[in-house]
């Protein structure tokens, strides 16, 4: 079952915002990815982290890797309309093999 | 090719009948995954390929469905005797490598096939 808790579920937000999404678990995880999905298509890679406190970004995204190694987070800055879509965090155990774990998702809607 | 296909893209069937799901990986890409969205959830992982090691089944929620990988390219999940409670999206993934806490896995996914049983 879900073992990674992602918040919010939904965000609604004016376009220029900036956003801010999380997950959290009560386990260790050597690897966080953040995906995209849209509508119809399957989820699309955004970031990859791989080391406890490693912040990464790609364009106008950032994503960081908690020390603890029991969460991350998704920041994105100055939505725009095409950011619309449902935002997963996944997470790789040491002991889970190669099987992703995967948050809810939070469903993100920017308005113009 | 250029990504990870999936076919059929849809697939609607009677509650009872078989389906096979076709997935084509990655050219190069080692290992093979294959999960399942129910609507307005996260993904669920089914199974896992690696190379020509035994495959991880743990995720297979009965013994209706199965899946096998041909030639170590593509694969083709199977769900016998389909009830409504399948109905889903299936998502195949890949990757250049498997697990380790060396080695990057970053998955790579298909457009999935929506699968509805009547």
């Amino acid at each position: 079952g879900q073992q990674l808790n992602q918040s919010p579920q939904s965000m609604f937000i004016q376009e220029g915002e900036d956003v801010s999404m999380n997950c959290t678990s009560s386990s260790i995880f050597n690897t966080w990815l953040w995906y995209k999905q849209d509508p119809g298509e399957g989820p699309v890679l955004l970031i990859a982290l791989y080391k406890a406190g490693e912040l990464t970004s790609n364009g106008r995204l950032t994503a960081q890797f908690g020390i603890t190694r029991k969460d991350s987070f998704l920041n994105i800055s100055a939505s725009i309309p095409s950011d619309v879509g449902i935002y997963f965090c996944a997470g790789l155990r040491e002991t889970s093999g190669s099987r992703l774990t995967f948050g809810e998702g939070t469903q993100l809607t920017v308005n113009p | 090719g250029a990504g990870v296909s999936q076919s059929p893209s849809n697939k609607v069937t009677e509650k009872g009948k078989d389906v096979e799901l076709r997935c084509d990986p990655i050219s190069g890409h080692t290992a093979l995954y294959w999960y399942r969205q129910s609507l307005g959830q996260g993904l669920e992982f089914l199974i896992y390929f690696q190379g020509n090691s035994a495959p991880d089944k743990s995720g297979l929620p009965s013994d209706r469905f199965s899946a096998e990988r041909t030639g170590g390219s593509v694969s083709t999940l199977t769900i016998q005797r389909t009830q409504q409670e399948d109905s889903a999206v299936y998502l195949c993934a890949s990757s250049l490598v498997g697990s380790g806490r060396a080695m990057r896995n970053e998955q790579f996914f298909g457009p999935g096939t929506r699968l509805t049983v009547l």
